[in-house]
């Protein structure tokens, strides 16, 4: 079964400073996306970045870059110079592709805390 | 750049009412995906379409029903509502999957639907 874990209910980091959010994720198929959202309290999940399985180069969005290391199965978020409307519950999700087309929901973690500290 | 609609943004019912979702997708995106999150928890998926197909089905209740329209638009109803029914209702919507490549889902707002 697929599955994704992220181990950190809760973080804190100093405003400017970069941060890592944990991932990782399980699944038999070979063929694959990872996707980070941010939900702020407001409640809108917001996507942030994307990484195919296949991609070689690890995916990076702004000050968002994803550090993908396939062979531990895991797809972490980094945020570089954290910003006070960084503070938000993070998610991280995978949706298997399939070649039938038609099974392509987001499994998701439990989701992190993130507090960016003036 | 168009984004995911929906309607109503909150929604206020009573035991064993029954609530409508709407969800307007991005223009040419051909799949549409409803979850479910519930307070402090993570999005459960519901169900999804793709070309007006149900194309998978996930935690979703026999009192819920739903459907994608001609026009791509996509409508959950939800009857006999019950307390536990109380949660953010997540529609997101994709240009699906090309080659073996799996594009990100868009989100809409969501509608807080409060059950009392």
């Amino acid at each position: 079964a697929q599955k994704i874990t992220q181990t950190q209910p809760g973080m804190f980091v100093q405003e400017k400073e970069a941060v890592t959010l944990d991932c990782t994720y399980d699944t038999s198929d070979q063929s694959y996306g990872l996707f980070w959202y941010k939900q702020p309290s407001s409640g809108e999940m917001i996507f942030l970045i994307y990484q195919g399985s296949y991609d070689e180069q690890n995916a990076t969005e702004g000050r968002y870059s994803l550090n993908f290391q396939k062979a531990r199965k895991s797809a972490n978020l980094v945020i570089s110079a954290s910003q006070l409307g960084d503070s938000a519950m993070y998610f991280c999700a995978m949706r298997e592709a399939s070649r039938a087309g038609n099974n392509r929901k987001l499994i998701w973690g439990l989701g992190t805390s993130l507090a960016v500290n003036p | 750049a168009a984004g995911v609609i929906q309607s109503p943004r909150h929604l206020i019912k009573e035991k064993r009412e029954t609530a409508t979702l709407k969800c307007y997708p991005i223009p040419r995106h051909d799949t549409v995906y409803w979850y479910q999150q519930g307070p402090g928890q993570d999005p459960q998926f519901l169900i999804s379409f793709y070309e007006k197909m149900q194309s998978d089905k996930g935690s979703i209740p026999d009192r819920f029903s739903a459907q994608q329209f001609s026009d791509y638009h996509s409508e959950l109803n939800m009857s006999s509502l019950e307390l536990g029914d109380s949660a953010l209702y997540f529609c997101a919507s994709s240009p699906g999957t090309s080659g073996g490549h799996t594009y990100e889902q868009y989100f809409g707002p969501g509608t807080r639907l409060t059950v009392t």
